[in-house]
């Protein structure tokens, strides 16, 4: 069973330009989730997809933020113009819906805005 | 507002001394309360989920109990390899979202 994979693992990029992220969740998990943390916090919640539905978002997720998951299967996380303050790990989790609640996690995407 | 406060921020442990961490959590309708531990530079990984007051978990050197109002991570005899930062999370309600304290740092010296 592989688990959740992210890509990039690494992410420089400059003030005002855009970048996306990837997340290939466990297969047959149908919950995805996206959080952001940083340094010296713990992970705080963006947003949350089952299948290919979004079913909730965090005030958090300002409109520069958007997130896919077509055909219910991986998901992109985009962000838009990006500012200093986006710097941060970008964390993906998926889990099943069997009355099991625990998260799996990725890897992580490490973005830092210059 | 649902709170949740782990503390010491970080430990340091001499190898073999065994210690406590604590997750104390103030959550309307606590579905389930959740321990991950993170090294540096990677996602959490799951360790313990526990549901129902007096419930106990255990996994090697780490054992996980609840009260109504906390949680402990009871670390016997760590080694050096148990250094990392250990993560409480909480589920409460019909909500799919986990509600992160801020982690304890643990560090065991050889």
């Amino acid at each position: 069973d592989t688990g959740v994979s992210q890509d990039p693992r690494h992410k420089i990029t400059k003030r005002g330009q855009n970048v996306t992220f990837r997340c290939d969740p466990i297969s047959e998990h149908n919950r995805l989730y996206w959080y952001r943390q940083t340094l010296g916090q713990g992970p705080e919640f963006l947003t949350y997809f089952q299948n290919e539905a979004q079913l909730e978002k965090s005030r958090l997720l300002s409109d520069r933020f958007s997130a896919e998951r077509p055909k219910g299967s991986f998901s992109t996380l985009e962000i838009q113009r990006t500012e200093q303050g986006d710097s941060a790990m970008y964390l993906c989790a998926s889990n099943i819906r069997t009355g099991r609640d625990e998260q799996y996690f990725g890897p992580g995407t490490r973005l830092t805005v210059t | 507002e649902d709170q949740v406060t782990q503390s010491p921020e970080a430990l340091r442990l001499q190898e073999g001394e065994s210690s406590s961490l604590n997750c104390s959590y103030t959550v309307s309708g606590l579905r389930g309360l959740f321990w991950y531990r993170q090294d540096p530079g990677k996602g959490p990984e799951f360790l313990f989920t526990l549901y129902s007051a007096g419930e106990e978990k255990e996994k090697e050197r780490l054992k996980a109990t609840l009260t109504k109002k906390e949680s402990f991570l009871h670390i016997t005899a760590p080694k050096p390899e148990d250094s990392a930062t250990y993560l409480c999370a909480v589920l409460k309600g019909s909500a799919r979202q986990l509600t992160f304290g801020s982690g304890t740092q643990l560090t065991v010296l050889p």
